[in-house]
């Protein structure tokens, strides 16, 4: 069965740093998601991407945050300075379609700001 | 800002008993999800129900929506071990973001 996969699965930086977090939506999937989950918190949703475009951002997602696709496959987070806060685990999902249609999450990846 | 709440935060059962959580939320929606999470593991899509929905079935899982009251409930029944996981209710606000409540913590003893 199809799934979204997400690498790595656990990524260790410095405050201040750069972080990639990469995912691999499904294939014939168009809409894809990222959230984060500070430990012993509610999953938060990010960021909404569809046609290279965001199509909503929550307030968190602010100007330290950028998604890309930059190739057919791929679609990532980019936290430009990492904060202590930034500390979470990180989804990625994607949906076929938009409205009533599920979305379908990655495993997750770990960061840790130190 | 609207979120999902789930009742009850934890839930221990014994294997073969069901088990029932609720959810609640504040304003209109599109869609209600109902996800799984095993500890420290990425979460799993169990069933969707629509606004117009009331009830639906997936194999042992039975969800109900009740948009007069903005409520869900969704019922595991005859419970396994492997069932053990922390559920979440996701309500879509519109197209694009789910807002998902704080889960219920369910156990399923041996």
């Amino acid at each position: 069965e199809p799934e979204v996969t997400q690498t790595p699965s656990h990524q260790v930086t410095q405050m201040g740093q750069e972080v990639i977090l990469r995912c691999v939506p499904i294939s014939n999937h168009l809409y894809f998601y990222w959230y984060r989950q500070i430990l012993g918190q509610k999953v938060e949703f990010l960021v909404s991407f569809y046609n290279n475009e965001i199509s909503e951002k929550s307030e968190i997602f602010d100007d330290q945050f950028s998604v890309e696709r930059p190739d057919g496959s791929n679609f990532t987070l980019k936290i430009r300075s990492t904060k202590l806060e930034d500390s979470a685990m990180y989804f990625c999902a994607s949906s076929e379609f938009v409205g009533d249609n599920e979305q379908f999450f990655g495993p997750g990846t770990r960061l840790t700001v130190l | 800002s609207q979120q999902g709440e789930e009742d009850p935060q934890a839930l221990s059962i014994q294997e073969g008993e069901n088990a029932t959580m609720n959810c609640s939320y504040k304003t209109s929606i599109n869609n209600l999800q109902w996800y799984r999470q095993n500890s420290g593991r990425g979460l799993v899509h169990l069933i969707l129900i629509r606004s117009n929905e009331r009830e639906k079935h997936s194999g042992r899982l039975r969800v109900t929506l009740d948009t007069s009251k903005k409520s869900s409930s969704l019922l595991i029944t005859a419970s396994r071990a492997a069932d053990t996981a922390s559920y979440f209710c996701a309500t879509a606000l519109n197209d694009y973001k789910l807002s998902f409540g704080a889960g219920t913590t369910v156990t399923v003893r041996a």
